[in-house]
């Protein structure tokens, strides 16, 4: 199985300054016929489910602000937002989606 | 796309539990159903996934034996049947769309089974 770790575990911004969370995974999730690696970023609430940030490592999903951007491939992977927002505090993971099982990252918890 | 899920269970240490997941918005056989599962205070654990039309599926390794994962295309609908429940099984338990080697874009509220004596 592919191992997901995320660093830091937790992590305290303040508000309008940039979070950055990273994420490496124990081998490459790069697809080699078409150049995109299979990591996607959640953000998860108290009491909700997941909500897909980004997928294929840098792309955002419709609807979510242009704050949040993802960067990374191979075996290396960052979550940037760029100006927290109140809001943003939640848990947030990393997945790979390269091969089954898929796996998820430890989560990392951001506060302000 | 939405995707409904039963209500939170409560049950013994032994006995098993049936979560169902009614999928709409969009066709039920052309997606993979995901079953996802997160302890209290703990992360996210993939347990495996079956086809829309039931005819594969793949179980995490450490749940093999234990789990049954179906649907009823009649009714649009994913069940996770999970046997000889221990407390280690308590968790909230997720219905997704997808087969594992997708993003998951779609979830459904969670169900919350509580294994005690």
């Amino acid at each position: 199985d592919i191992v997901m770790t995320q660093s830091p575990d937790s992590l305290a911004v303040s508000l309008g300054e940039r979070a950055t969370i990273n994420c490496k995974s124990s081998q490459s999730v790069l697809h080699s016929s078409n150049n995109e690696s299979s990591l996607g970023w959640y953000q998860q609430k108290p009491g909700q489910p997941p909500k897909l940030l980004i997928y294929w490592a840098s792309t955002r999903e419709s609807g979510v602000p242009d704050r949040f951007s993802g960067s990374g491939s191979g075996t290396d992977f960052t979550l940037t937002i760029s100006s927290l927002q109140a809001e943003d505090v939640a848990v947030y993971y990393c997945q790979q989606y390269y091969s089954t099982p898929c796996t998820f990252g430890q989560g990392t918890k951001l506060e302000i | 796309v939405q995707l409904v899920q039963s209500g939170a269970e409560v049950k013994k240490p032994g006995a098993s539990v049936k979560v169902s997941c009614q999928a709409s918005g969009y066709s039920f056989n052309s997606y993979g159903i995901s079953w996802v599962r997160q302890a209290p205070g703990q992360g996210l654990e993939w347990m495996g996934w079956i086809s829309g039309d039931n005819a594969n599926t793949e179980y995490a390794q450490n749940l093999q034996g234990r789990v049954t994962m179906t649907t009823d295309t009649s009714t649009s609908t994913a069940y996770m049947e999970l046997r000889s429940l221990t407390s280690d099984d308590t968790a909230v338990y997720y219905c997704a769309r997808g087969a594992g080697v997708d993003p998951i874009c779609y979830w459904g509220q969670g169900t919350l089974v509580t294994v005690s004596s």
